[in-house]
């Protein structure tokens, strides 16, 4: 099994620029996650999708921040215009069921200069 | 009040010690919990889930105090390689969990 796939894996931006993230969830996981985690707030759920469908987005900052999944095989992340308080680790995660082990990818790591 | 807090450590022990750290959580309804451990510029990965009974997985102990509303993680016999941040994790309502800052723990040689 590959596990959680994310793309790029490191990012560096100027503010104002439009950043996407990638995810590629593990097969047959019908929850998808999107956290953001910094040294000062730590590991924050920005969004969540069941069966490709958003469940919560709560945690998405402002309008700034918006998230798809077209398919049980794709996610993104868009943060158009960025800015440099965006900078942080992205992670993706997925799980078979809610209550069960969440699988993280291994982190998109985003500067926005 | 946060919904999920761990002390953030570090905790600094020699190999071979015994240590616990403990995470408080407010949602008196939580029913299920887990530790993730999360290594230096990694993702975090599932070290153990916390049931009403407890768990145990060689030295490693986690347990559930619903009366004081916190779980806690303890680690017998110490190892270098034990170094990491430990998140302990907790549901928010139905269908939410939080993630705990983290508590970071270094075993020394």
């Amino acid at each position: 099994d590959a596990g959680v796939i994310q793309s790029p894996r490191h990012e560096v931006t100027e503010m104002g620029q439009e950043v996407t993230l990638r995810c590629k969830p593990i097969s047959g996981h019908d929850y998808l996650f999107w956290y953001r985690q910094t040294m000062m707030r730590g590991l924050e759920l920005l969004i969540y999708f069941n069966n490709n469908v958003p469940i919560d987005d709560s945690g998405m900052p402002e309008d700034r921040f918006s998230a798809k999944m077209p398919n049980a095989s794709f996610s993104t992340l868009k943060i158009q215009p960025s800015e440099p308080r965006d900078s942080a680790v992205y992670f993706c995660a997925s799980t078979e069921d809610f209550t069960d082990t969440q699988y993280f990818g291994p982190g998109t790591r985003l500067t926005v200069l | 009040r946060k919904e999920v807090e761990q002390d953030p450590g570090p905790f600094n022990v020699p190999e071979g010690a015994t240590v616990a750290f403990n995470c408080t959580y407010s949602n008196s309804a939580s029913q299920s919990f887990f530790w993730y451990r999360q290594d230096c510029r990694k993702e975090p990965k599932l070290l153990m889930s916390v049931y009403s009974s407890g768990n145990e997985d060689g030295r490693f102990t986690a347990q559930l105090n619903r009366a004081s509303q916190y779980i806690s993680l303890l680690i017998r016999d110490s190892k270098l390689s034990d170094s990491a941040t430990y998140l302990c994790v907790a549901p928010s309502g139905t269908y939410k969990y939080i993630f705990g800052t983290g508590t970071r723990l270094k075993v020394l040689a």
